[in-house]
């Protein structure tokens, strides 16, 4: 089953206003989780790093004011796209992982600002 | 610049044929790689991993090749099976990424019945 939630799966939203994107760990505690971005035929590009109990850490060229990302709990991560344009439109990916494993995603978001 | 590439952006095979992925990559620290597998509205999945202390690591179906001299690394499906049709991303990490994944575009592999 999933091990990493990710709520919604589907938002519109139109520009200007600003989309929450939730991401939860289930069963384990993440004191680190990724947040990735992802674009039509193109690979996923990590946007930033989500620390708990600390700020993120952004990949260059990703305003942090433009994505505010809060890791308020173990379990939990929030992306929050500010003043959207229809340029964010695209698909959000939250990831996790616990010990050792392997990156485990979430199944992402489609956000489409209009 | 992509540091992780996969050259051909689809695959077409035949059930019961082998599908072979293809992956390369420029950045000569990096130390572990993974194969992840995404369906359409879903999050990748992770499908098989490989370190750069090995050249094969095989679970069932599914085989990667390490070629560290080329840096090149494939994964091979046997036999290919109609579920195997999505999306495939070759990752890398390692070096001045750290824990972090670098992905390449993707390969749509189609397996035909």
């Amino acid at each position: 089953g999933a091990v990493v939630s990710q709520h919604p799966s589907r938002v519109i939203c139109k520009s200007g206003t600003s989309v929450k994107i939730e991401c939860r760990s289930l069963d384990f505690q993440a004191t680190t989780m990724f947040w990735y971005r992802q674009f039509p035929k193109q690979s996923l590009m990590l946007m930033a790093t989500s620390n708990e109990g600390s700020k993120a850490t952004y990949e260059q060229g990703v305003e942090k004011d433009k994505f505010l990302i809060n890791h308020a709990s173990l379990t939990l991560s929030t992306l929050t796209v500010t003043s959207a344009h229809p340029e964010d439109s695209s698909f959000y990916i939250c990831s996790a992982r616990w010990g050792g494993s392997p990156l485990h995603f979430g199944n992402g978001t489609r956000l489409t600002v209009t | 610049d992509q540091q992780v590439k996969q050259n051909s952006p689809s695959l077409s095979v035949q059930e019961g044929r082998i599908s072979i992925l293809n992956c390369d990559y420029t950045n000569s620290m990096f130390d572990y790689f993974l194969w992840y597998k995404k369906y359409p509205a879903e999050g990748p999945t992770f499908l098989i991993s490989i370190s750069s202390i090995k050249d094969k690591n095989e679970d069932g179906r599914f085989t990667v090749f390490l070629n560290k001299s080329a840096k090149h690394l494939s994964l091979h499906i046997v036999p290919s099976q109609p579920g195997d049709s999505a999306v495939y991303f070759c990752a890398a990490s390692g070096g001045e990424y750290g824990n972090k994944l670098v992905f390449g575009a993707g390969t749509i592999l189609r397996v035909k019945s």
